[in-house]
C-alpha cells in the first residue's frame, strides 16, 4: 500500500530536549516536505527536499533541521524545542519529475513542547 | 504571504444540499489543488485544475478556476455527512517549488 508514515504520532516533551520526528514514503517519490499546522495559520511549509541530498527551506525554517540521506526517508529534527514549536505536523511527498502536482500526506504528528 | 484564502472559513449545510467553498489567491500558477482532512488527520487530495483549465469534475465535485480574477471554487453536490471535514486549496505557483496551502473551509453536513 502506497503510504507516508510519520513517527511518533503523539509526543510530550520538554523545552530543549532535542527530538527527531521521522518520516518514510514508498513511492519512490523524489520530492518530500514537512509542514506545520497551527488553527487559524493553515499549513505552513518549513523545509523541502527535491531529491536526496538537496533541501531547502520553507517558509518557517526557524528552530527545525532536516536531512535527505536516503530517497524514501525526511526526518525532522528539532533541536532545542521551544513551547512555539507546539503544533501538528505533517509530511507529504510527491513524484516531482513525473508531476502529477499530488501530495501524499502522512497522518500527522502531534507535539506539545511544555 | 503566499497562501491562498478560504470563503467561508466555516460552512454547515443539510445533507443533500450543495456546498460551495471559495478560494482566493495572489500570484500566477501553474495548477490548484484541493484538498481534504477530516479532523485532525492527513491531508487528501481531491483534484487539480491547470492554470489553462476552467473547469474539471470528479464524481461530485466540481471545481473551476478562473485566473482573470485568481480565484477558484469547489461544489461539492448531494452532499453527505461524511463529507464533514475541512477542505483546502493549494496553489502551484509559477517559479516555485512547493504548494501554498490556504486557511481552510470547515464544512459541516447536518444528517
Amino acid at each position: 500500500e502506497a503510504q507516508v508514515t510519520q513517527n511518533p504520532r503523539y509526543l510530550i516533551t520538554v523545552t530543549g530536549k532535542k527530538l527527531t520526528v521521522t518520516c518514510s514514503q514508498n513511492m519512490n517519490h523524489e520530492y518530500m516536505s514537512w509542514y506545520r499546522q497551527d488553527p487559524g495559520l493553515g499549513l505552513r511549509q518549513i523545509y523541502y527536499s527535491m531529491n536526496v541530498e538537496v533541501t531547502d527551506k520553507g517558509d518557517v525554517p526557524e528552530g527545525y533541521k532536516v536531512s535527505r540521506k536516503e530517497k524514501r526517508n525526511f526526518p525532522l529534527i528539532l533541536e532545542s524545542p521551544s513551547p512555539n514549536q507546539t503544533s501538528l505536523y505533517f509530511c507529504a511527498s510527491s513524484s516531482w519529475t513525473a508531476y502529477t502536482g499530488e501530495l501524499f500526506f502522512g497522518e500527522g504528528s502531534r507535539l506539545t513542547v511544555l | 504571504s503566499q497562501q491562498g484564502e478560504e470563503d467561508p472559513q466555516a460552512l454547515s449545510i443539510q445533507e443533500g444540499e450543495n456546498a460551495t467553498m471559495n478560494c482566493s489567491y495572489k500570484t500566477s500558477i501553474n495548477n490548484l489543488q484541493w484538498y481534504r482532512q477530516n479532523s485532525g488527520r492527513g491531508l487528501v487530495h481531491l483534484i487539480l485544475i491547470r492554470s489553462n483549465e476552467r473547469e474539471k469534475h470528479s464524481g461530485r465535485l466540481r471545481v473551476t478556476l478562473d485566473t482573470s480574477k485568481k480565484s477558484s471554487s469547489l461544489l461539492i453536490t448531494a452532499s453527505r455527512a461524511a463529507d464533514t471535514a475541512s477542505y483546502f486549496c493549494a496553489t502551484d505557483q509559477t517559479g516555485a517549488n512547493n504548494l501554498f496551502f490556504g486557511t481552510g473551509t470547515r464544512l459541516t453536513v447536518i444528517p
